[in-house]
């Protein structure tokens, strides 16, 4: 059975620091996907990962995976107030059809 | 434009009632999903349907059905046999099999009264 691990699952931390959340997986992926989600609202695709080594970058955020580790990480720069939101990810073993399994969300607050 | 269209955005069930979720995609995507959303948790898969006329359950199947008669539309009925059904439900589509990209829909907050 496939599980995935986010840590931390809540973090609070000021304007202008930078901090990574941490994705861990227990079985050989597919893909990787990061999510954003705003309360009451749907899921916002920020990343989708798909080989080992693969980096990506939106703005402040930047996203890595190591499929050897079966680890994938969510970077964030220079943290802003508009970050705030809790972020998911989400990994693919099923070759696209079997739907995505989930950690249980990081819950980012960013104080001025 | 393409996406997924959830309906209704909220649902109030009375103990003992069945309800349905609707969900609709015109993005000819052959894939459908449901997600269940508890506060401070992660989704956790229902349902989900490669190709018309077949599904397959998820993690939390019970107390909950579907059907799939249509490519574009993939309905989740919540039944009195689902004890705690208050939840976030999500609905999301994704092109078949070796292509990447999931799409979610608005998602409709079903409250028991």
């Amino acid at each position: 059975e496939l599980k995935v691990e986010q840590n931390p699952l809540f973090l609070s931390m000021q304007e202008g620091k930078n901090y990574t959340i941490y994705c861990n997986y227990s079985t050989t992926s597919d893909r990787l996907y990061w999510y954003r989600q705003d309360p009451g609202k749907s899921l916002e695709s920020l990343f989708v990962l798909l080989s080992n080594g693969a980096v990506k970058q939106e703005g402040r955020l930047m996203a890595s995976l190591d499929t050897k580790a079966r680890l994938s990480t969510l970077h964030i720069t220079a943290a802003v107030h508009d970050l705030s939101a809790t972020y998911f990810c989400a990994v693919d073993s099923g070759g696209g059809a079997d739907g995505l399994t989930f950690g249980k969300g990081t819950h980012l607050i960013i104080q001025p | 434009d393409g996406g997924i269209t959830q309906s209704p955005k909220y649902l109030f069930r009375k103990e003992g009632q069945n309800v349905t979720l609707s969900c609709e995609q015109n993005l000819n995507h052959d894939a459908m999903y449901w997600y269940r959303q508890d506060p401070g948790q992660g989704l956790r898969l229902i349902y989900y349907s490669q190709i018309v006329n077949d599904f397959q359950k998820g993690d939390i199947a019970e107390g909950y059905s579907v059907s799939r008669e249509k490519k574009e539309s993939f309905p989740l009925t919540v039944t009195s046999a689902q004890k705690n059904p208050t939840a976030f439900y999500l609905c999301a589509s994704s092109p078949f099999a070796g292509v990447s990209g999931y799409t979610f829909g608005s998602g409709t907050r079903l409250t028991v009264v």
